[in-house]
C-alpha cells in the first residue's frame, strides 16, 4: 500500500525558509504515470495547491506562490521536497504531500502543521 | 485565480440524499473533464472520492456519484450515513497557467 509521510520543522520565524520532505513508501516515485506535489490548508480554511513535480524534474507551480517556491525530487531516496522562502504568518498551514495521476490527487500524506510565529 | 464556489453547508437525515454543487468557469470546470471531489474528516487528510468528473476510485462506496453540466459539477451522496458527515471539496484542472483550483468547501451534516 502506497504511503506518503511529510517531515520537517513545525515552527518557523517570519522571513525564514520553510523546508519539507515527503518520503514515499510502497511504490516508486519514478513511476511514469504520476506527478508528486504539495497542497496546504490554513487552519479552518480550504485547500490550496502549491506545486507538482515529475520524477524527471519537470515542475509547475501555483502562480501566486511561484516566486517563493521550489519543489525538487530525489529518486535515489524516493523523496521529494518543498522550499518556501520568506514565510509570514499567512503561510501557517497544514502541508500535505500527494501523488497526482492526470487531473487529480489520489494519495495524500497525513499532513504536517507548520506555524510561522515570532 | 478564484476558488470554485461551493455552498458552505448541506444536510440530510440518514438514508436521504444530499447534493453539493461546485461552480467554476469555462476555463476550469467547464473546460476539462478533470473535476475531483474529496472528503475530509476533522484532523484528517482529504480522501479522493470522485475523479474525472464522475469516476469512483476503488473502495469508494457507490453511494457517492459525480456529474457535471456546463461550468457546474455536483457530488451526490445517496443513502446518507453518519460517517458521511465531513467537509467536501471539489477541485478542477484549470489549464497550463493556473493548473489546479479548489472549491471553497462544503460541510455536510447528517441530522
Amino acid at each position: 500500500q502506497l504511503q506518503l509521510q511529510e517531515s520537517g520543522p513545525g515552527l518557523l520565524k517570519p522571513s525564514e525558509t520553510l523546508s519539507l520532505t515527503c518520503t514515499v513508501s510502497g511504490g516508486s516515485i519514478s513511476s511514469s504515470s504520476y506527478y508528486w506535489g504539495w497542497i496546504r490548508q490554513p487552519p479552518g480554511k480550504g485547500l490550496d495547491w502549491i506545486a507538482s513535480i515529475y520524477y524527471t524534474g519537470s515542475t509547475y507551480y501555483n502562480p501566486s506562490l511561484k516566486s517563493r517556491v521550489t519543489i525538487s525530487v530525489d529518486t535515489s531516496k524516493n523523496q521529494f521536497s518543498l522550499k518556501l522562502s520568506s514565510v509570514t504568518a499567512a503561510d501557517t498551514a497544514v502541508y500535505y504531500c500527494f501523488r497526482q495521476p492526470l487531473g487529480t490527487f489520489d494519495y495524500w500524506g497525513q499532513g504536517t502543521l507548520v506555524t510561522v510565529s515570532s | 485565480q478564484s476558488a470554485l464556489t461551493q455552498p458552505p453547508s448541506a444536510s440530510g437525515s440518514p438514508g436521504q440524499s444530499v447534493t453539493i454543487s461546485c461552480t467554476g468557469t469555462s476555463s476550469d470546470v467547464g473546460g476539462y473533464n478533470y473535476v475531483s471531489w474529496y472528503q475530509q474528516h476533522p484532523g484528517k487528510a482529504p480522501k479522493l472520492m470522485i475523479y474525472e468528473d464522475s469516476k469512483r476510485p476503488s473502495g469508494v462506496p457507490d453511494r457517492f456519484s459525480g456529474s457535471k453540466s456546463g461550468n457546474t459539477a455536483s457530488l451526490t451522496v445517496s443513502g446518507l450515513q453518519a460517517e458521511d458527515e465531513a467537509d467536501y471539496y471539489c477541485s478542477s484542472y484549470a489549464g497550463s497557467n493556473i493548473f489546479y483550483v479548489f472549491g471553497t468547501g462544503t460541510k455536510v451534516t447528517v441530522l
